[in-house]
């Protein structure tokens, strides 16, 4: 069965900084999709950035990019400039076929 | 601007009630989902469903049913509710095409007292 792991249950970072939140999966498929979800107080998911297993080049979005190391079975979010607006959860993903799986989420604080 | 609603944000039941959680999205999307959200477990899937009549248990499926009646209302039942089902319960959909873009509800917080 497919597992995702988040390693860190809290972080942490100042306004404008660097941070990079880290997962890693198990699956013995070759194609699947990974994805970077944000929880905000107000509870409502949000998609921030995905990627397909299949492509060797990494996302980004904005301010967000991913390493994707499929071999070592890693996929971290790297949150660049960091805003207040970035407080809080995100979940890591996976998904190949249907259901999503998801990590136990890391919670980030940002302060000024 | 795409959506899923889910029919109460609050909810207290008493123990023993059989509790009804609805989800109702506009996308016209085949696949609907159940998550249950705990603090240190994160989303753990409860059922879903791939199409109207159709479900699949998930990971978490005890003590809960579902119903599917049409495409675009998908329902939690717990059946008889237990304080141990006190949490924050998240619905989603995605198209069988392009099952990258799920998209949640607002959840709804349920506490069996």
């Amino acid at each position: 069965a497919q597992t995702v792991t988040q390693s860190q249950p809290e972080m942490s970072v100042q306004e404008a900084e660097t941070v990079t939140l880290s997962c890693t999966y198990d699956t013995s498929e070759s194609d699947y999709y990974l994805f970077w979800y944000k929880q905000p107080p107000s509870r409502q998911m949000i998609l921030v950035i995905r990627q397909e297993a299949y492509k060797q080049q990494n996302a980004t979005e904005n301010r967000f990019s991913v390493n994707f190391q499929k071999a070592a079975k890693s996929f971290s979010l790297k949150i660049s400039d960091s805003q207040l607006g970035d407080a809080a959860m995100y979940f890591c993903a996976y998904s190949r076929t249907d259901k999503l799986i998801f990590g136990t989420g890391t919670r980030l604080q940002v302060f000024p | 601007d795409v959506k899923v609603t889910q029919s109460s944000r609050y909810l207290v039941k008493r123990t023993g009630e059989k509790v009804f959680l609805e989800c109702v999205q506009d996308m016209d999307h085949e696949n609907m989902f159940w998550y249950r959200q705990d603090p240190g477990l994160g989303l753990r899937l409860i059922y879903f469903s791939y199409d109207v009549k159709m479900k699949e248990k998930g990971d978490i499926p005890e003590g809960y049913s579902v119903s599917r009646e049409k495409k675009e209302r998908f329902s939690l039942i717990l059946e008889s509710a237990s304080t141990n089902q006190t949490s924050m319960y998240l619905c989603a959909s995605s198209s069988y095409r392009e099952i990258s873009e799920a998209f949640f509800g607002q959840g709804t917080r349920l506490t069996v007292v």
